[in-house]
C-alpha cells in the first residue's frame, strides 16, 4: 500500500513552454500533498504544500505564478512549470501524506525536467 | 530557522562493515524524525521516530532518537552493496505535516 505515482517520469522541453507534472496517490486519499525540488547532489527542498480544495502554500522564495499547483481531488495534485527556462531544470518529487498507519509522507518516483 | 544537519556527508566502506549515520536538528516545533533511503529515484521510507531511547529495527538497519540532545543515529550492520544510496534524515514539524530535510549522507559500499 501507500503508492504514489508521478507522470511523466522524464520531460525535455524548449525554453518558454509550460510543463505539467501529475502526482497521484494510487491506493489512499491524501488531503495534503507536497512538491519538492532536488538539484544534483543536494537534498530535497520543499516548494509548496498542496491542500485538496484550497490554494497551495508556497515556501519563501518560490514564485507561485511560475509554479502553479492544483489539488483538484483527494488523489491528484498537479504542478505546472510555466514559461520554463533552463534554470528550472531539476528533479521534481511529490509526496502524499497518509494520515493513518505510519502517518507520514510517501514519495512519488520523481520527474526529471530538462529545459533546453 | 529550522535546520537538520547530517554527518558525514559521504562514506565509503567495505561489505560487511557496520556504519553509523548521524542526524542532528534544531527546529521550533518537533513532532517526529524520519529516515529515508534514496537510490536513483525518490526516497523510500525507513523509520519514523517520535520517542527518545526506543530503538526501531528493520533487518540490518536500526535507528534511535535522543530528544534531549536533539539527534538521531541510523545504524547499518553487515553492509551490502545494495545498501549504497543517499540516506536522508528529515524532521516533521508539529503543524502542517511539513518535513525539513538534511543534506543527506552518501553511502557507498564496496565489494
Amino acid at each position: 500500500g501507500a503508492v504514489v505515482s508521478q507522470h511523466p517520469s522524464r520531460v525535455i522541453c524548449k525554453s518558454g513552454t509550460s510543463v505539467k507534472i501529475e502526482c497521484r496517490s494510487l491506493d489512499f486519499q491524501a488531503t495534503t500533498m507536497f512538491w519538492y525540488r532536488q538539484f544534483p547532489k543536494q537534498s530535497l527542498m520543499l516548494m509548496a504544500t498542496s491542500n485538496e480544495g484550497s490554494k497551495a502554500t508556497y515556501e519563501q522564495g518560490v514564485e507561485k505564478d511560475k509554479f502553479l499547483i492544483n489539488h483538484a481531488s483527494l488523489t491528484l495534485s498537479t504542478l505546472t512549470v510555466t514559461s520554463a527556462h533552463p534554470e528550472d531544470s531539476s528533479f521534481y518529487i511529490c509526496s502524499a501524506h497518509l494520515a493513518v498507519g505510519a502517518d507520514t509522507q510517501y514519495f512519488g518516483p520523481g520527474t526529471r525536467l530538462t529545459v533546453l | 530557522e529550522d535546520k537538520v544537519v547530517q554527518s558525514p556527508l559521504s562514506l565509503v566502506v567495505h561489505e560487511g562493515d557496520t556504519v553509523t549515520l548521524n542526524c542532528s536538528y534544531e527546529v521550533t516545533n518537533f513532532r517526529s524524525l524520519l529516515w529515508y533511503k534514496q537510490e536513483k529515484k525518490a526516497p523510500t521510507f525507513l523509520f519514523m521516530l517520535t520517542s527518545s531511547g526506543i530503538e526501531k529495527k528493520s533487518g540490518r538497519l536500526s535507528s534511535i532518537l535522543d530528544k534531549k540532545e536533539l539527534f538521531s543515529i541510523l545504524n547499518i550492520t553487515a553492509t551490502q552493496t545494495g545498501d549504497s544510496a543517499v540516506y536522508l534524515c528529515a524532521v516533521r514539524l508539529e503543524y502542517g505535516n511539513k518535513l525539513v530535510f538534511g543534506a543527506g549522507t552518501i553511502l557507498r559500499v564496496k565489494s
